[in-house]
């Protein structure tokens, strides 16, 4: 079966400190890779996405993600996290063309001032 | 853009009680999706809808869950009878297409079951 794996369920890190957020999946072929974040009290919101092209992928408020295919994983990068970057993060994975997304257990931010 | 929408915010009902939950995804959003998510895990697809059809339940517990999306809009999610697992927190999303447009997701619906 199709899964998403996120080894840190929880980090605590002081402000200016830099983030890994590591992400494993487990499908073939062509993959879509996701990583979400959720802000205490809101929904759900896309920070970045791959689909092709270059494996490093930046997107909102200086997060990035690589994709590494011969380890099956998508980290998540920032180089100093600040106080209003603690949330939840989520990884997901879709197989490309397929429309199931499958996400990962979520790793709990604690960003310490 | 308006986001998407959903409601109630929260729900508590004993268990073998019923309860639906709604949701109004973003204008224009052929795709709707509901996602169950229980307390320390992440979201784990119900249902998709293809404007009124559906793609993929294959995870709906259907003797007991059941979805429905009958203009092609907004969409309402049963639980009946509910159970003491059921507790979790329902999420809506949508999205243009089901190809590689990005999920848009609302607020939830947190229910507990007692």
């Amino acid at each position: 079966a199709q899964s998403v794996s996120q080894h840190n369920h929880h980090v605590i890190l002081s402000e200016a400190a830099s983030l890994e957020l590591g992400c494993n999946y487990s499908y073939g072929g062509t993959v879509n890779l996701f990583w979400y974040v959720q802000y205490p009290g809101q929904h759900l919101q896309l920070l970045l996405k791959y689909f092709s092209g270059d494996p490093l992928v930046k997107g909102i408020k200086g997060f990035e993600a690589e994709f590494i295919k011969s380890k099956f994983s998508f980290n998540l990068r920032k180089p100093s996290v600040q106080w209003s970057d603690t949330a939840e993060y989520f990884c997901a994975a879709r197989r490309g063309g397929g429309n199931k997304l499958t996400f990962g257990t979520g790793t709990q931010l604690k960003v310490e001032l | 853009e308006a986001g998407v929408a959903q409601s109630p915010r929260y729900k508590i009902i004993e268990k073998r009680q019923s309860v639906a939950f709604w949701c109004n995804p973003i204008s224009g959003h052929a795709t709707l999706y509901w996602y169950q998510q229980i307390l320390g895990q992440g979201p784990k697809l119900l249902i998709q809808f293809q404007n009124n059809g559906v793609v993929d339940d294959s995870q709906l517990p259907k003797d007991r869950f059941s979805a429905e999306r009958l203009k092609g809009v907004d969409s309402t999610l049963k639980i009946q009878p509910a159970k003491l697992e059921d507790s979790a927190v329902y999420l809506c999303a949508s999205s243009l297409s089901m190809d590689n447009s990005p999920l848009h997701f609302g607020n939830g619906t947190r229910l507990t079951v007692t």
